[in-house]
């Protein structure tokens, strides 16, 4: 099975500090995304990326960047966070065609 | 955009009742998903439904889905408690780039009570 690990479980932060959310997957997939999931709204997708070094804008970027520096490790980062930035961020990675795997989410809080 | 709605947003119900949770969507989609999510935990894929008429069980779930009138059900057959949980549908605008990534239904968060 496709394991897909976010580095950090729970995140408390400051506001203004550069945060990094780490999402590694152990199975080749081309294709990685970040979601941020809050009450009422759902799930959101922020970023997403094709390949190595490439990236794409989702619905809600505004505020995150992201990095793809090798196929199996995609970075979010949160330039300098937010208390609207307080969400759960969801990882997934997918093989085209073949569906889309999640991992167990890190709830960040900004303080 | 692609929108993605269900219905309802909230259901409450007994042990052993049937009941049918809604997903529509707004463009002409490749693939639909539902996944299930426990309080505190991550998504778990529950079915992928690839064509018009496709219809998936899996013990008390089943999801079929409509593409001429975008729409796709998840119907619970003789509800029990364990099957209390957010369900979330999703949309996948596969495009020849490679996954444009899911868009997701706000989810139906089920109570099923004894």
């Amino acid at each position: 099975d496709v394991k897909v690990t976010q580095s950090s479980r729970y995140l408390v932060k400051r506001t203004g500090e550069k945060v990094f959310l780490e999402c590694v997957q152990d199975m080749d997939h081309e294709n990685m995304f970040w979601y941020r999931q809050d009450p009422g709204l759902g799930l959101r997708l922020i970023y997403f990326s094709y390949d190595v070094k490439m990236k794409e804008k989702g619905d809600i970027p505004e505020g995150y960047s992201v990095s793809r520096e090798k196929k199996e490790r995609f970075s979010l980062i949160l330039e300098s966070a937010s208390t609207n930035q307080t969400s759960m961020y969801l990882c997934a990675s997918s093989l085209q065609g073949r569906g889309y795997t999640f991992g167990s989410g890190t709830r960040l809080t900004v303080v | 955009e692609l929108k993605v709605e269900q219905n309802p947003l909230f259901l409450s119900m007994q042990e052993g009742k049937n009941y049918t949770i809604y997903c529509n969507y707004s463009t002409t989609s490749d693939r639909l998903y539902w996944y299930r999510q426990d309080p505190g935990k991550s998504l778990e894929s529950l079915f992928v439904l690839l064509s018009n008429g496709a219809v998936k069980q899996e013990g008390r779930l089943m999801a079929s889905l409509d593409t001429k009138a975008r729409l796709s059900t998840l119907h619970i057959t003789a509800a029990v408690h364990d099957l209390s949980a957010t369900y979330f549908c999703a949309v996948d605008m596969y495009s020849g780039g490679g996954a444009d990534g899911l868009t997701f239904g706000k989810g139906t968060h089920l109570i099923i009570q004894p």
